[in-house]
């Protein structure tokens, strides 16, 4: 069965330094991988997807997602890291053999940073 | 242009009662995604639409919950016999259609909050 790891409910950075937040993935075959980001009374917003290809992905406001297979992770990171940045972030996976499917998200972490 | 609206914002119902959550996907997106987000967790898939048909309802929990898109765009989720464990955010989400090996992302759209009383 598919499933999303993110092992951290909460992760609290300082304005201005960098941020990792933190998923693992079980998947059958190669997965695709995403991030999105929830803001209250927001709906959710993509920030970015791993397909194939360079396993450094680079997204939305910043953010960029390491695609590591043999750890199967994909944790999220920001160089410098802005208080408008805090908001519950979601790490979700599909199986890589369907261009269109059902996407897996973890049960998320929240991101607050601090002044 | 105009993103995945859904309405309503917000649903009250009473344990029992039938309700309908509607949803209008981004123009020209032939994929439609419904899934259900509970307090203090992710979204949690129930049905997915391929133009008109389901191509995959395996996340509807029981045989009370039933979506439909007849023309191929608005989907409206129906939920029979609401129970208190109903209670939830309900989610719609869209796509483009998928080419080769690319797998377009899903575009969110605000939610019904539900609540059963």
């Amino acid at each position: 069965a598919q499933s999303v790891a993110q092992p951290e409910d909460q992760v609290n950075v300082a304005e201005g330094n960098p941020l990792t937040v933190k998923c693992t993935y079980s998947v059958s075959g190669n997965p695709y991988l995403f991030w999105y980001v929830q803001y209250p009374n927001r709906g959710l917003q993509f920030l970015l997807k791993y397909i194939t290809g360079d396993n450094l992905v680079k997204g939305s406001y910043g953010f960029e997602a390491e695609f590591n297979k043999s750890q199967t992770s994909f944790h999220l990171k920001k160089p410098s890291a802005l208080v408008s940045d805090s908001a519950l972030y979601f790490c979700a996976v599909t199986p890589g053999y369907s261009s269109a499917s059902k996407i897996i998200f973890g049960s998320g972490t929240r991101l607050s940073i601090r002044p | 242009g105009a993103g995945v609206s859904q309405t309503p914002s917000n649903k009250v119902t009473e344990k029992g009662k039938y309700v309908e959550l509607r949803c209008d996907p981004i123009s020209g997106h032939t994929a439609l995604y419904w899934y259900r987000q509970s307090l203090g967790q992710g979204p949690e898939f129930l049905i997915y639409f391929q133009g008109t048909g389901a191509a995959d309802d395996s996340g509807l929990p029981n045989d009370r919950f039933f979506a439909v898109r007849p023309e191929g765009s608005v989907s409206t989720l129906k939920i029979q016999r609401t129970e208190r464990g109903d209670s939830a955010v309900y989610l719609c989400a869209s796509s483009a259609q998928p080419t080769g090996t690319s797998f377009n992302e899903q575009f969110f759209g605000p939610g019904t909050r539900l609540t059963v009383l």
